[in-house]
């Protein structure tokens, strides 16, 4: 069973990059059979679709985002990771990594992290 | 862009039947997904491909989907089903949406 789990800065700076790692266990971030998925939720609303990579190194980003994220894996550690520059207040957030099954049949999202707070502010 | 649009809140009666509802042009062409989110906690999923329970999540839990409109049912809600609802679909530019949410009240 996939577990992920979150970790980073939790104050990031205005106009600086936030950097996110998810440290998978119970699989290899090199399986094929999933996609790593970053996934936020400002404090109060609704979930954002952030993006996803598959362990070839594909990757599928949110429009509205494209421009400013890139997510990587690192197959060495285990993990992948997020990263999202020129941030503003308006990208605080609890950012959630999840994974997603890679198939046939829509998109669907389990399990998920736990998810870690990044506030942004000088 | 593509949007998935659902009641911002419900309420429903201890051990009654709520549905929600998740509209988007053509949703029934795609898969939708559910998810339910206790505060503070990480979302779960509850159905996928319409009308799939992972294991783990009571039968109490049904979706369907078609047309314009996924639904999500819980019948005999119980306090515990407490909980924000999403659902989540992808359109056909391959890109993942999530609707607003529905905040239910088990009062």
């Amino acid at each position: 069973q996939v577990q992920l789990q979150e970790s980073g800065p939790g104050l990031v700076k205005p106009s600086e990059t936030l950097s996110l790692t998810c440290r998978v266990s119970g699989d290899s971030v090199s399986s094929a059979s999933y996609y790593w998925s970053w996934i936020r939720q400002p404090p109060g609303k609704g979930l954002e679709w952030i993006g996803y990579i598959y362990y070839s190194g594909t990757t599928n980003y949110n429009p509205s985002l494209k421009s400013r994220v890139t997510i990587s894996v690192d197959k060495s550690k285990n993990e992948f990771s997020l990263s999202l520059t020129s941030v503003t207040a308006a990208d605080t957030a609890v950012y959630y990594c999840a994974s997603r099954v890679r198939g046939t049949g829509g998109v669907w999202f389990d399990p998920w992290g736990p998810g870690t707070l990044v506030t942004v502010s000088s | 862009s593509y949007e998935l649009t659902q009641p911002p809140s419900l309420s429903v009666s201890p051990g009654q039947t709520v549905t929600i509802t998740c509209s988007g042009d053509k949703l029934g062409d795609q898969y939708a997904s559910w998810y339910q989110q206790r505060p503070g906690q990480s979302p779960v999923l509850l159905i996928f491909q319409d009308s799939k329970r992972p294991s783990g999540v009571p039968e109490r839990f049904s979706g369907s989907n078609s047309g314009d409109t996924a639904t999500l049912t819980i019948s005999g809600t119980q306090p515990m089903d407490e909980a924000d609802y999403y659902c989540q679909a992808r359109d056909r530019t391959n890109f993942i949406v999530f609707g607003g949410g529905t905040k239910l009240a088990v009062l």
